[in-house]
């Protein structure tokens, strides 16, 4: 089966620095995306990782471990438009090539003053 | 990337009723897909669109609730069969995907309420 875990809420200061973890347990794992998602809006693609490593796009890095199944987001200098749900999503080889997307539950980041 | 127009963006309807949402792209895309997202929840991929053929459901999702068009490369649509206070969620289209390594783009979604 396709298992991805994250946790459900964080919460971090205006400026600072905070990781969002994501695990999983897929059968033919292919790579990992980071989504975006504001209240009431449409994810918005963030990251994209398919070898070992850290990927850095300015504020945001994203990490992956494949041998550990493990990847998280990093988002440094924190604004308070960040506040909004970070979704992990997978992609398997299947009987298709084709990027279906399978999502972990995301994890609501809500930054403070 | 490309423009996604989804419509309705929001509707409220009778149960046992149906509802097809539409989803228009600017450009022509191989792969579409419709995803529903419940109430505080991710989202759950339905169904891929396929040009030409009929779609290709994920498991707990079946054609005869949830039927799929998809007549050319920048148009598909979604019908809620027979909706049930349950079928309360949003309702996205996304493009995207042609490979393992291509991002997909969202639609702004349709939020649906059964009463």
């Amino acid at each position: 089966g396709q298992n991805i875990d994250q946790p459900t809420e964080m919460t971090a200061t205006e400026g600072a620095i905070v990781q969002i973890n994501c695990t999983y347990q897929t059968s033919g794992f292919n790579g990992l995306f980071w989504y975006q998602q504001h209240a009431g809006e449409a994810p918005t693609f963030l990251s994209y990782n398919v070898l070992d490593g850290l990927e850095e796009k300015g504020r945001f890095s994203s990490f992956l471990s494949r041998s550990k199944g493990y990847s998280y987001l990093l988002l440094k200098e924190l604004q308070m438009k960040d506040s909004a749900s970070y979704l992990c999503a997978v992609t398997t080889y299947g009987s298709s090539n084709t990027g279906k997307l399978i999502f972990g539950q995301g994890t609501t980041l809500q930054v403070k003053p | 990337s490309a423009v996604i127009s989804q419509k309705p963006s929001r509707d409220i309807c009778q149960r046992g009723t149906s509802l097809t949402i539409q989803c228009q792209v600017d450009s022509q895309v191989t792969m579409m897909f419709w995803y529903r997202q419940q109430p505080g929840q991710s989202l759950t991929l339905i169904a891929t669109a396929n040009q030409g053929s009929e779609a290709t459901y994920e498991s707990g999702f079946v054609i005869d609730k949830f039927p799929i068009s998809r007549p050319n490369l920048t148009f598909s649509t979604l019908t809620v069969s027979n909706m049930s206070p349950e079928d309360s969620s949003i309702y996205l289209c996304s493009v995207g995907g042609d490979s393992h390594n291509q991002p997909q783009h969202f639609g702004d979604g349709t939020r649906l309420s059964i009463l």
